[in-house]
C-alpha cells in the first residue's frame, strides 16, 4: 500500500494563478483532510470530507475549495492564489480504531506563491 | 475554542536517555488524543494514541500518560536514538467533534 500520496511535491505560483492540489489514499478510508503547515504554528484544518460526496469547511477555509472526487480522491483548489497561501500542505484520511479516528498523513505539498 | 500547546518548542537530550515531551490542552470535553513525530520535509507520522478513559498507553519505546485533571498529555520516549530527532506534536479531538485540534509541536534534537 502506497497510503496517502500528494502531487506535486513542489509548486511555485504567481499571485493570481489558480492550480489543483492532488491527494489520493489506498487505504480504503471514508474520511479525507486538507492542513496546511506554517511555522511555528500546528496544522490548521481547511477541509473535509467524512465520506464520499460529502465535504465541510474547516478552521482555515477562505480562498480554497475542494472536491471529493470519489472515495479514494480528494483535491484542493487554489482559485486565485495570494502570497498568504505559502505554505505546506498535507492531505490525510482517516480509519475509526478502538481509540478513536486516526489519521494518516501525505509526504506534503510545499506551495510558495510570489 | 480549543487550543492545544506545547509546553517547550525545542527540547535536547541525550542519546540513551529518556525524554519527556508535554502538552496542554483546553477542551475539557476532549475524549481522544493523538501523538504525531515529524521528520523534515515528511508528513507526520502516527506514533501512539490515548483516549480519555484510560491515564497511560505503551508502545513501544513510547508511553503516553493522560492526566485530565489538569488537562496535560505527556509523550515518553525511552533510551532515546538519533532516529528520534524530529518535531513531534500532540493533537486533541473535542468530544463529538471530527476534527482534531494540533500542537505547534517540539523539535527533540539526540545529541550523540
Amino acid at each position: 500500500n502506497a497510503g496517502v500520496t500528494q502531487t506535486p511535491k513542489f509548486q511555485v505560483l504567481k499571485t493570481g494563478q489558480s492550480m489543483t492540489l492532488q491527494c489520493a489514499q489506498d487505504m480504503n478510508h471514508n474520511s479525507m483532510y486538507w492542513y496546511r503547515q506554517d511555522p511555528g504554528m500546528g496544522l490548521r484544518l481547511i477541509y473535509y470530507s467524512a465520506s464520499e460526496g460529502t465535504t465541510d469547511k474547516g478552521e482555515v477555509p477562505n480562498g480554497y475549495n475542494v472536491s471529493r472526487l470519489n472515495k479514494r480522491e480528494f483535491s484542493l483548489r487554489l482559485e486565485s492564489a495570494a502570497p498568504s497561501q505559502t505554505s505546506v500542505y498535507f492531505c490525510a484520511s482517516s480509519v475509526r480504531g478502538p481509540g478513536g479516528e486516526t489519521q494518516y498523513f501525505g509526504p506534503g505539498t510545499r506551495l510558495l506563491v510570489l | 475554542g480549543e487550543s492545544v500547546g506545547l509546553h517547550l518548542p525545542t527540547l535536547s537530550v541525550q542519546e540513551g536517555d529518556n525524554s519527556i515531551i508535554n502538552c496542554a490542552y483546553s477542551n475539557s470535553a476532549s475524549d481522544y488524543f493523538i501523538w504525531y513525530k515529524q521528520e523534515s520535509g515528511k508528513g507526520p507520522q502516527f506514533i501512539i494514541d490515548i483516549r480519555s478513559n484510560m491515564d497511560k498507553r505503551q508502545g513501544q519505546r513510547v508511553t503516553v500518560l493522560l492526566n485530565k485533571t489538569v488537562k496535560h498529555l505527556s509523550l515518553q520516549i525511552a533510551a532515546t536514538q538519533p532516529g528520534d530527532s524530529a518535531v513531534y506534536f500532540c493533537a486533541s479531538r473535542g468530544g463529538s467533534a471530527r476534527q482534531l485540534t494540533f500542537g505547534s509541536g517540539t523539535q527533540l534534537t539526540v545529541l550523540p
